[in-house]
């Protein structure tokens, strides 16, 4: 049972290059969720999808959009990537909104 | 908007004192959540306080839900090595929305040996 996969686990990009990180769950839960954290701030809410079809802007969406490909699956893109947005990324996701959430491993960016 | 807040930031202590963070919501919460997420690593869940004054114990750790839902603490007795991480709470809400968490900044438990 492997809960929330996140892939790549680590990736470096150069400023202006794009890329998607790709997140799937296997626990038949709702609701997904993107976020980044940085040192000193917490866990920033990206954006978020309450349920299968919707998706809705977090604290910091700027720069990223998110598409929900199927219940399982909720990726995150970077257009064109900043160095402002070196960061760890978590998906998680939650049986319904505001339920307790499950997160992935993390994906450790760096962009140069 | 909604806002929640933790103290401390950091707590370093001595393996064996106590530990305790707190928690306060701008806002009445429907519900508390507890993470932590040990160094490296992701968040994990620890526990969920729904009712006005909720205490629950998980063996040396125990959590409280404050009367007016707008607080909660977390406090570990008799700390270990195995104890150090960083503990977040999130509440419902924030942002104009009911369907996301909104977490505090975390308190950063360091345990010397």
């Amino acid at each position: 049972n492997a809960g929330v996969t996140q892939t790549p686990k680590f990736q470096v990009l150069k400023t202006g290059q794009s890329m998607t990180l790709q997140c799937a769950q296997d626990m038949n839960h709702n609701s997904m969720y993107w976020y980044r954290q940085d040192p000193g701030m917490g866990l920033r809410l990206i954006y978020y999808s309450a349920s299968e079809g919707t998706t809705d802007k977090g604290e910091v969406p700027n720069g990223y959009n998110v598409s929900r490909l199927n219940k399982r699956e909720f990726s995150l893109r970077l257009e064109s990537a900043a160095p402002s947005q070196t960061s760890v990324y978590f998906c998680a996701s939650s049986p319904r909104a505001n339920q307790p959430q499950h997160f992935g491993d993390g994906t450790r960016l760096s962009i140069l | 908007g909604q806002q929640v807040m933790q103290i401390p930031q950091y707590q370093h202590v001595q393996e064996g004192e106590d530990f305790t963070t707190y928690c306060n919501s701008s806002t009445t919460l429907s519900n508390i959540q507890w993470y932590k997420q040990r160094p490296g690593g992701h968040p994990v869940f620890l526990i969920q306080l729904v009712k006005s004054g909720e205490v629950k114990k998980q063996k040396r750790l125990t959590f409280q839900f404050g009367e007016a839902k707008k607080n909660s603490s977390l406090h570990i007795t008799a700390t270990q090595t195995t104890d150090v991480g960083t503990y977040f709470c999130a509440g419902p809400g924030g942002g104009g929305s009911n369907y996301k968490l909104t977490f505090g900044k975390g308190t950063l438990l360091t345990v010397n040996p």
